[in-house]
Parts: structure tokens; C-alpha cells; sequence
């Protein structure tokens, strides 16, 4: 069973253009959501993250949208360079970071 | 500040083999992951270690799986004996603490043919 669904596995964007990512959750106990960034052959390091008693955090061009009752979180990349292609994984845990539950992983591209 | 180290890189293994990948976390880190990645999939727990203790172990596929960590720094994690399934990306991650984010290593690639 998996508790956080993620979508769109792959996402193709213009340069200059909006990136969005969806991810689900079930688990209501998850209480940190971070979002991990990953280029090819290295490992995946975080890129932003957010708890469920905010409902937006932003950091740069890079923005974190939670819904609490719907049990969905976005991230949301503004002004897409082709440098941020990547593959992104939403993850979820309890209790801090520690052991994460992620999603499949979308792998961006984004056109110059 | 040095990061995650993981060796090998890579590694194929024929079916019935042993292999034992290694982490390096970053020096002070008392706790310790490991993640694997089946192709396509999902990135997966497999246990925490802090300090030399395993903490949870629950992600561990089967007794085919063996972690170590010696004296609370680096860690193995040996496969024995391999098989097809065991294939993908294993990670190692480390941190400071359960409220601090991860670091991860670059992974290593098993490849069991």
C-alpha cells in the first residue's frame, strides 16, 4: 500500500513557465513534508519542507503549498530554469525526520 | 564539510552472490538510513540506525539483509545471497538529529544478473 501517491511522473515545462507536482498523503499522523531533489547520479537532497501548521512556505522560486483536509501537498516551481531539471520526490513522516515515506518521483525536464 | 560517502558506485553480482555495500556518513551524525529504489519506484525505507542501535528495522526485506554499524560510524549493509529482485539503488542517508533534514549519499547501483 502507498501512503503518498505522486503525480505527474513526468512533467515537461517551457523555460520561464510554472512546474507543478502533486502528492497525496493517507497517513493523517505525518506531520513534516519535505520535498527532495534529485540529478542524475547523485542522491536525492532537500530542497524545502513544511509542516502542517502552515499552509504555504516559500523559498526562492520554489513554494510549498499544503491542504491539510484534502491531504495534498504541491510543490510549485516559478520561473523554471533548465537547470532545475531533476527528478523530485515528495516524501512524509511522524515525528520529524525521521524514517520518510516518499512518492514515485516526477521527473521534470524543462525546454530552453 | 565532507558529505555521505557510499562505495561502490556500482556493483553487479551474479544471482546466489554476496555483496556488501558501505556508508560513510558525515562525522558527528548519530543517525544513520538506509533507502533503496527498485527502477521506477518509489524510494523505500529500510532501517535506521542511531549510533551503533538499529532503531527500526521494519523496511528490511528479509534475513537475506544484513546491517552493521560499527562503533556508531560507518555501516554495511551485506546481501546474502542475491537475487534478481534485489536489484536498484541503495541509499544511505545521515543527520544530525530526528528533527534535522537528511543528507544522502550518491547511492550505489546493484545490478544482480
Amino acid at each position: 500500500q502507498q501512503q503518498v501517491k505522486q503525480s505527474p511522473q513526468s512533467l515537461i515545462v517551457q523555460k520561464g513557465g510554472i512546474s507543478i507536482i502533486n502528492c497525496a498523503y493517507e497517513n493523517t499522523a505525518f506531520d513534516y513534508f519535505p520535498w527532495y531533489q534529485q540529478f542524475p547520479g547523485k542522491g536525492p537532497a532537500l530542497l524545502i519542507a513544511i509542516r502542517p501548521d502552515v499552509s504555504e512556505k516559500k523559498e526562492g522560486r520554489f513554494t510549498i503549498s499544503f491542504n491539510k483536509s484534502a491531504k495534498q501537498f504541491s510543490l510549485h516551481i516559478m520561473d523554471s530554469q533548465p537547470g532545475d531539471s531533476a527528478t523530485y520526490f515528495c516524501a512524509a513522516s511522524m515525528g520529524g525526520a525521521q524514517k520518510l515515506v516518499f512518492g514515485q518521483g516526477t521527473r521534470l525536464t524543462i525546454n530552453p | 564539510e565532507a558529505g555521505v560517502t557510499q562505495f561502490p558506485s556500482h556493483s553487479v553480482i551474479e544471482k546466489g552472490q554476496t555483496v556488501t555495500l558501505r556508508c560513510d556518513p558525515i562525522s558527528g551524525h548519530d543517525n544513520l538510513y538506509w533507502y533503496r529504489r527498485v527502477m521506477g519506484k518509489e524510494i523505500k525505507f529500510l532501517l535506521h540506525f542511531v549510533k551503533e542501535s538499529k532503531q527500526d528495522e521494519s523496511g528490511m526485506p528479509n534475513n537475506r539483509f544484513l546491517a552493521e554499524r560499527t562503533g556508531g560510524t560507518y555501516s554495511t549493509l551485506k546481501v546474502q545471497p542475491a537475487e534478481l529482485e534485489d536489484s536498484g539503488v541503495y541509499f544511505c542517508a545521515s543527520s544530525q538529529g530526528q528533527h534535522y533534514g537528511y543528507t544522502f549519499g550518491s547511492g550505489t547501483r546493484l545490478t544482480v544478473v
